[in-house]
């Protein structure tokens, strides 16, 4: 199966810093690798994602890079704001049915 | 067109009692997935289903847990005799099709349960 680890478990950044946070996966066979955010009592929702045959993708503020040679992909985040607050966790697409995801990023936004 | 429900929002069971958690997907998703959250950590997937079928069960626990998607209504997920270690959010999420890079799941709010 598969196995995804992000780090860092927990980041605080200066209002306007950039926020990088990274993830691994072991298994060559996953091609899609999308990011959640998650705000305290909330669901998860899509922010951002990155398919196998791409490098890097921008949406405004937020990238994401992929390396499947080394099998990780980074979410980052430039001018933070503090509603950029929540938990961010990464998620690894696997056989077709499963995401495995990581354990999850408390991102902190200090005004 | 709203989005995916899910209900109870909290439930507090007593040990031995029985939970059930319903998921209401988007409307026109035929695919349901459930995830076990428990506090501080990812999500974890427990199992896919298509209507009145499950597709992919590999990480649902063998025994008391279960899930089902009829024709009519929506998912269920019980856990019979539930027990401290069953304290956690339970998500649902509702896809057009089996997720893939083309097909974004959309997750429900989540059940907290609460065993004592």
């Amino acid at each position: 199966g598969e196995n995804v680890e992000q780090h860092p478990s927990t980041l605080s950044v200066q209002e306007g810093d950039s926020a990088v946070i990274k993830c691994t996966y072991s298994d060559s066979a996953s091609n899609y690798f999308p990011w959640y955010k998650q705000e305290l009592g909330k669901r998860p929702q899509l922010i951002i994602d990155i398919r196998s045959n791409v490098g890097e993708k921008k949406d405004q503020r937020i990238a994401v890079t992929l390396n499947k040679t080394a099998k990780h992909f980074s979410l980052h985040i430039t001018e933070t704001q503090p509603e950029d607050s929540a938990v961010y966790f990464c998620a690894a697409l696997y056989t077709g049915n499963q995401f495995y995801f990581g354990t999850g990023t408390s991102l902190t936004v200090i005004p | 067109n709203a989005g995916v429900m899910q209900n109870p929002r909290h439930l507090v069971r007593r040990r031995g009692q029985e939970a059930r958690l319903r998921c209401s997907p988007m409307k026109g998703h035929s695919h349901v997935y459930w995830y076990r959250q428990l506090p501080e950590e990812g999500l974890k997937f427990m199992v896919y289903l298509q209507k009145e079928n499950i597709i992919d069960e590999s990480g649902m626990p063998k025994e008391r847990f279960s899930a089902e998607f009829p024709k009519e209504g929506p998912s269920i997920l019980r856990i019979q005799q539930v027990v401290r270690g069953d304290s956690a959010a339970y998500f649902c999420a509702s896809s057009t099709a089996r997720v893939s890079s083309y097909n974004e799941q959309f997750f429900g709010p989540g059940t907290r349960l609460t065993v004592l």
